[in-house]
C-alpha cells in the first residue's frame, strides 16, 4: 500500500518561500507510469491543482500558478518537494501530495499539511 | 477558479438516490477521462470514480458515473449517511496541460 507524506514548516511570512516534501513509503516512487502531483485547498474552499513531476524531471504546472512553482524529484530519498514564492495570504492553505496515475487520475492522497502565511 | 462546474449542494434522504453534474468543455471532459472524488469531513479526498464510470477497489456499486459529451454525472443510489461528504469531479484539460477540478458538491443526508 503506497503512502504519502507531507512535511515542512507550518508557517511562512509573506513574500518567502514555502517549501514541502512528500515522502512516498509502500513502493518505488520510480516504478509504474505515475506522475507525483501537489493539490491545495483554502480552508472551506475547493481543491486546487498545483503541479505534477514524473521521475524523469518532466513538469506540468498550473498556469495561474506556474511564475511561482517548481516542482522536484529526488529519487534516491523517494522523495518529491513543491517551493512556492512570493507567498501571500492567498497561499494560506492545507497542502497535499498525491500520486497521479497515467491515465490521469489520482489514486493516493497524503493526509495533507496546513500552511499558514502570516507575519 | 474552476472550469468544471458543480451545483453547490444536494440532499437526499437515507436511501434516496441522487445525482451530481458536472459541466466543462470540448478540451476537458469532451477530450479526457472524468474522475470522482470524495471528501469526508476533516480528511483528504478519496478517489471514488476513474475513467469515467470505474469503481477502484472497496468503493460499493451504489455509486456510479457516466459522461456524455462534455458532461458528466456521478450518482449515488441507497444514499446512507456517511455518504455526507463534498464530491469533486475531475479531468485533464488540454488546453491548460493541467488538471481542473470541479467546484464541488456538498452532499447532505436529511
Amino acid at each position: 500500500q503506497v503512502q504519502l507524506q507531507e512535511s515542512g514548516p507550518g508557517l511562512v511570512k509573506p513574500s518567502q518561500t514555502l517549501s514541502l516534501t512528500c515522502t512516498v513509503s509502500g513502493g518505488s516512487i520510480s516504478s509504474g507510469s505515475y506522475y507525483w502531483s501537489w493539490i491545495r485547498q483554502p480552508a472551506g474552499k475547493g481543491l486546487e491543482w498545483i503541479g505534477r513531476i514524473y521521475t524523469s524531471g518532466s513538469t506540468n504546472y498550473n498556469p495561474s500558478l506556474k511564475s511561482r512553482v517548481t516542482i522536484s524529484v529526488d529519487t534516491s530519498k523517494s522523495q518529491f518537494s513543491l517551493k512556492l514564492s512570493s507567498v501571500t495570504a492567498a497561499d494560506t492553505a492545507v497542502y497535499y501530495c498525491a500520486r497521479f496515475s497515467g491515465y490521469h487520475y489520482i489514486d493516493y492522497w497524503g493526509q495533507g499539511t496546513l500552511v499558514t502565511v502570516s507575519s | 477558479q474552476s472550469v468544471l462546474t458543480q451545483p453547490p449542494s444536494t440532499s437526499g434522504t437515507p436511501g434516496q438516490r441522487v445525482t451530481i453534474s458536472c459541466s466543462g468543455s470540448s478540451s476537458n471532459i469532451g477530450s479526457n477521462t472524468v474522475n470522482w472524488y470524495q471528501q469526508l469531513p476533516g480528511t483528504a479526498p478519496k478517489l471514488l470514480i476513474y475513467s469515467n464510470n470505474q469503481r477502484p477497489s472497496g468503493i460499493p456499486d451504489r455509486f456510479s458515473g457516466s459522461k456524455s459529451g462534455t458532461s458528466a454525472s456521478l450518482a449515488i443510489s441507497g444514499l446512507q449517511s456517511e455518504d455526507e461528504a463534498d464530491y469533486y469531479c475531475a479531468a485533464w484539460d488540454d488546453s491548460l496541460n493541467g488538471y481542473v477540478f470541479g467546484t464541488g458538491t456538498k452532499v447532505t443526508v436529511l
